[in-house]
């Protein structure tokens, strides 16, 4: 039973243009939330991160929204480069747990 | 070292021999994990360990796999008796804390032939 869940295996975004990455959770008791990215032959690299306490986390290009009530967040990117070319990875943990749980991740790529 | 290591990076292994996958986590992250990531698949966790409590083995998925991580730092991973399911990227990963996420090494791909 997957606990996090990225519907969309890949996404294709002309370079300029906004990149939207979805994902979904059904473990209400996850508090803290991360996407990850991560290129071939290397380990997945930290992006972004929001707590349950906020509905918006903003770093330069990169915006993550939660939406509680849907057991929802997205991941932004404005605007979209080559180099975020990528698979996206989302991730959850609750207070009770020392493990992050993923998803299976999405392949963004940016195409010039 | 500035980051989490692995070695080795690659290993390819006849099926029923043993492997053994080692992670040199950042100095000082009491936190360490172990993943995997079969071919097409997210990254599946197999065990967690902190500080000197005793390791989250919840994610193993048979008892052919064991790790263990010793003075708080280095830890192995070991498949007994490998299978070819067990081939997938093993990656491990180390944290300060909960809100600090975790830093990831580049991962151990392992192939059984």
């Amino acid at each position: 039973d997957q606990q996090v869940k990225q519907n969309s295996p890949s996404l294709s975004v002309q370079e300029g243009r906004i990149s939207i990455l979805n994902c979904d959770y059904t473990n209400s008791m996850f508090d803290y939330f991360l996407w990850y990215k991560k290129y071939p032959a290397e380990g997945p690299t930290f992006l972004i991160s929001i707590s349950s306490i906020k509905d918006k986390n903003e770093d330069g290009r990169f915006t993550v929204f939660l939406n509680k009530s849907a057991k929802h967040l997205s991941l932004h990117i404005v605007p979209s480069q080559p180099g975020d070319s990528a698979v996206y990875f989302c991730a959850a943990s609750a207070g009770s747990q020392g493990n992050l749980i993923f998803g299976k991740g999405t392949k963004l790529s940016v195409k010039p | 070292g500035a980051g989490v290591s692995q070695s080795p990076s690659n290993k390819v292994t006849e099926k029923g021999k043993d492997v053994e996958l080692r992670c040199d986590p950042i100095s000082g992250h009491t936190a360490l994990y172990w993943y995997r990531q079969s071919l097409g698949q997210g990254l599946e966790f197999l065990i967690y360990f902190q500080g000197n409590s005793a390791p989250d083995k919840s994610g193993l998925p048979s008892d052919r796999f064991s790790a263990e991580r010793t003075g708080g730092s280095v830890s192995t991973l070991t498949i007994q008796r490998t299978q070819q399911e067990d081939s997938a990227v093993y990656l491990c990963a180390s944290s300060s804390g909960r809100w600090n996420g975790y830093t990831f090494g580049s991962g151990t791909r392992l192939t059984v032939v």
